[in-house]
């Protein structure tokens, strides 16, 4: 089965600073990788995925990830983050085979704190 | 436009009543699935549809009935709530009927507690 690791549950940045949020996966095969924003009291929005090709993906709000797989890592980060930035970042993995009966396995997420 | 609707935002249950969270797409998307969502557990999977007619149990289904009459609704059912139900709930949607290679749009949650 699936399985994802966000290893820091907490994360202060100040505002300017770069960001980067880590996370493992395990999958026996190609895995299909996401990236989710919650704002407080609000559902999870998509900042990028990982299908195939190009391991370096762009996403919104200037957000990029690097999938490695000889580090089952797909971290995400940004070079310069705003105090819109906070909020509860998550990051999911998605069964490669096309069958995907068993929907997204999420990490328990990583809350960011951006300070003045 | 509406995307992933869900109903109600906030509900408050005594242990042993019943309730049906609603939710609807207008995106006609195959795909739809339950999620609960609990402080420091990330999202886990309760049920997800392929398409109308067809339903399956996700990880923790356990008092949590799904029906799938038609491709927009997907309800979520508790037959009698417990404590333990208490969570933030969000249904989410996605293409091509495959849960795992699509990016899920998710409602914005209901959130239920059980006294």
């Amino acid at each position: 089965a699936q399985s994802v690791t966000q290893p820091d549950i907490h994360i202060t940045v100040s505002e300017g600073a770069s960001l980067e949020l880590r996370c493992n996966y395990s999958y026996g095969a190609t895995p299909y990788l996401f990236w989710y924003v919650q704002s407080p009291g609000q559902g999870l929005q998509l900042l990028l995925k990982y299908f195939s090709g190009d391991t370096l993906v762009q996403g919104i709000k200037g957000f990029e990830a690097e999938f490695k797989r000889s580090q089952s890592s797909f971290n995400l980060r940004k070079p310069s983050v705003h105090w819109s930035d906070a909020a509860e970042y998550f990051c999911a993995v998605g069964a490669g085979s096309g069958g995907g009966a068993d929907g997204l396995t999420f990490g328990k997420g990583t809350h960011l704190i951006i300070q003045p | 436009n509406a995307g992933v609707t869900q109903t109600p935002k906030f509900q408050v249950l005594k242990t042993g009543q019943s309730m049906t969270l609603q939710c609807a797409q207008d995106m006609n998307h195959e795909y739809m699935s339950w999620y609960r969502q609990d402080p420091g557990m990330g999202l886990r999977l309760i049920h997800y549809s392929v398409g109308a007619g067809i339903t399956d149990q996700g990880e923790v289904p356990n008092g949590y009935n799904v029906s799938r009459s038609t491709t927009e609704d997907f309800p979520l059912r508790l037959l009698s709530a417990a404590p333990s139900q208490t969570s933030v709930y969000f249904c989410a949607s996605s293409s091509q009927g495959a849960a795992g290679n699509q990016p899920q749009h998710f409602g914005d949650g209901t959130r239920l507690s059980i006294l």
